[in-house]
């Protein structure tokens, strides 16, 4: 089973209340991502841990949390979500050992109102 | 600051041309270019990379050029068919087998009948 789930696939939000995606990965790869991707944009990396080193971007550190409680299990999670939250959240993972492909989810689409 | 980019947002071809997709990317330690392909509804798939030693990939009717010098690339989808439409992302990597990916901001490609 080479897949990644994400839940939900679509979540509404109300600005300033908080926002938790989850996904998971039975390839026990090591490293898993969440990329932000919105309309017209290149999906951007917000965040991925390394077994359970989290590597948070340098531009997105305030702006989004993540936990990781096993290897199959990631979060992320947004305090409190403004208009610009809006968009699909990728959620990916790789295994360093096994070589370069990262496997993607089908995302989640957020949307704040 | 966009470090890989794609230079048209969407191309069509007719259904039995080659579709050539282009990309350029400003950091000369990238070593390593995949491109993934996503489907409406679905996660990014990896469809063919390179690594900078190469200046060709070839995978049936897929082949990447890759010009070093030059920074860029291009996938070539020959004889393409309406199944081939889907967008198309151009990535790069620093090291082929850890880090983490950029992204390009996609090509939407249409196979016209």
């Amino acid at each position: 089973d080479t897949t990644v789930k994400q839940n939900p696939r679509y979540k509404l939000a109300r600005v300033g209340k908080p926002v938790n995606l989850i996904c998971s990965q039975t390839m026990n790869h090591d490293t898993m991502y969440w990329y932000q991707k919105k309309p017209n944009q290149a999906p951007k990396l917000l965040l991925f841990y390394y077994d359970k080193i989290l590597n948070r971007e340098a531009d997105t550190f305030e702006k989004f949390q993540s936990s990781r409680p096993n290897n199959s299990f990631c979060s992320l999670y947004i305090g409190s979500a403004g208009l610009e939250y809006s968009a699909m959240y990728l959620c990916a993972s790789s295994r360093r050992d096994r070589g370069t492909e990262v496997f993607f989810g089908k995302g989640t689409r957020l949307t704040v109102v | 600051q966009q470090q890989v980019r794609q230079s048209s947002q969407s191309l069509t071809v007719w259904e039995g041309e080659t579709a050539i997709l282009n990309c350029s990317y400003e950091n000369s330690a990238f070593d390593y270019f995949p491109w993934y392909q996503q489907f409406p509804g679905e996660g990014p798939a990896l469809l063919i990379a390179i690594r900078s030693v190469s200046d060709k990939k070839e995978d049936g009717r897929f082949t990447i050029f890759f010009n070093k010098r030059e920074k860029n690339l291009s996938l070539h989808i020959k004889d393409s068919q309406p199944g081939d439409s889907a967008t198309y992302f151009c990535a790069a990597k620093m090291n082929y087998n850890q880090g983490k990916l950029i992204f390009g901001q996609g090509t939407k490609l249409s196979i016209k009948p």
